[in-house]
Order: structure tokens, then C-alpha cells, then sequence
């Protein structure tokens, strides 16, 4: 049973446009949610995070969205650069020493 | 700031073998948590310790997973004896508390189970 859902495989996007990313998620009591970024033959690095308390983060040209009646949430790039091309993974966990979730990733190429 | 240390980076063994990893955290971080990434798949926590305590070992198939961080530093996970299902990215992270603090990975070793 899947609780943190990436629904895409892959995405392209042009150099310079908006990229989005969604994640979907099924256990009401994640209440933290993380974007990882990784290069092929790296570990994830860590991207940019909210906590439910927010519906909105922001990061530089890094923006993420939740929408917890939706169960969902989404990274904005704006604007994208060749050097995004990675796979962005979601994550999640509820309070207390809860296990991080995550998705299986969503593979962005953005083309120059 | 150094980050997560992984080594090796790469591993080829046969099935029924032995194998072992080592992580060094980054200095003062806490936290520490073994994960395994099968290709295609997001990374799923094998264990997680805090100091040198384990924290939870609920995903961790314990008849030939193994592991430890003795003083609450260092630690290594063993797999003995390993079998095909085993082949995957093997990646430590660790992060300052068990709260609300983004972990910081490594690099992984990359286990082939021939």
C-alpha cells in the first residue's frame, strides 16, 4: 500500500517555463513533507520542506504547495534550468519517531 | 561542512556471501538511518538510531540484516547471507534530531547480488 504517490514518471519541460511536480498521499497523519532532488550515481539532497501548519513554502525559484483537504502537494520551479534534470522525490511522516515515506519519483528533464 | 560518508561505493558479491557497509554521519547529528533504494522504487528505511540506540527496526528483515553504531558515531549494516532480492542502493542518511529536520544523505553503495 503506497502512502506517498508519484503518479508521473517522468515530465518535460523547456528551459526558462514553470516545472511541476505533484504528490499525492493517503495517511491523514503525515503532517511534514519533503522534496529530495537527486543526480544519477548521488544520494538525494534535500530540497525544500513544509510542515502542515503552512500551505505554502518558498525557496528561491523553488516553491511548494500544500492542499491537505486534496491530500496533495506539488514543487513549482520557476524558472526551470537545464541543471534541474534529476528525479525529484516526495516524502512524508507524521509526528513523533514516524519513518520518512516516499514516493517512487517523478523524472524531470528540462530541455534547453 | 563535510557531509554523510559511504563506503564502499560499489559491491558485487554472490548470493549466500557476506557484506558489510559503513557510514560515518555528519559531526553532531544524532540521528541516524539506513535506507534501501531498489531500482524504480523511492527509498525505503531499513533502521533508524538515535545516538547509538535503535529507534525502529520494523523494516528491517532481521534474519540476515544486522546492525550497529557503536559510541553512537560510525555504523554498519551487515547482510548475511545475502540474496538476489538484496541487489539495491544502500544509502545512509542522518539528521540533527528525530523531529522535523531534513535528513542528509550519501552517495549509497550499490549492492549487485550475482
Amino acid at each position: 500500500d503506497q502512502q506517498v504517490k508519484q503518479n508521473s514518471p517522468s515530465l518535460s519541460v523547456q528551459e526558462g517555463r514553470i516545472s511541476i511536480l505533484n504528490c499525492d498521499y493517503t495517511n491523514s497523519m503525515f503532517d511534514y513533507f519533503l522534496w529530495y532532488k537527486k543526480y544519477p550515481a548521488e544520494g538525494p539532497t534535500f530540497l525544500i520542506s513544509i510542515s502542515s501548519i503552512k500551505d505554502k513554502n518558498e525557496d528561491g525559484r523553488f516553491t511548494v504547495f500544500l492542499n491537505k483537504s486534496a491530500k496533495h502537494l506539488s514543487l513549482h520551479i520557476v524558472p526551470s534550468q537545464p541543471g534541474d534534470s534529476a528525479v525529484y522525490f516526495c516524502a512524508a511522516r507524521a509526528s513523533g519517531n514516524t519513518p520518512l515515506v516516499f514516493g517512487k519519483g517523478t523524472r524531470l528533464s528540462v530541455i534547453a | 561542512e563535510a557531509g554523510v560518508a559511504q563506503s564502499p561505493r560499489y559491491k558485487i558479491i554472490e548470493k549466500r556471501q557476506s557484506v558489510a557497509f559503513w557510514c560515518n554521519p555528519i559531526s553532531g547529528h544524532a540521528t541516524l538511518y539506513w535506507y534501501q533504494q531498489i531500482l524504480g522504487q523511492g527509498p525505503k528505511l531499513l533502521i533508524q538510531f538515535q545516538n547509538n540506540g535503535v529507534v525502529d527496526d520494523s523494516q528491517l528483515p532481521k534474519d540476515r540484516f544486522s546492525a550497529e553504531r557503536l559510541k553512537g558515531v560510525d555504523s554498519t549494516l551487515k547482510i548475511q547471507p545475502a540474496k538476489l532480492e538484496d541487489s539495491a542502493v544502500y544509502l545512509c542518511a542522518s539528521s540533527l534530531t528525530n523531529s522535523n529536520q531534513p535528513q542528509h544523505f550519501g552517495d549509497g553503495t550499490r549492492l549487485s547480488i550475482l
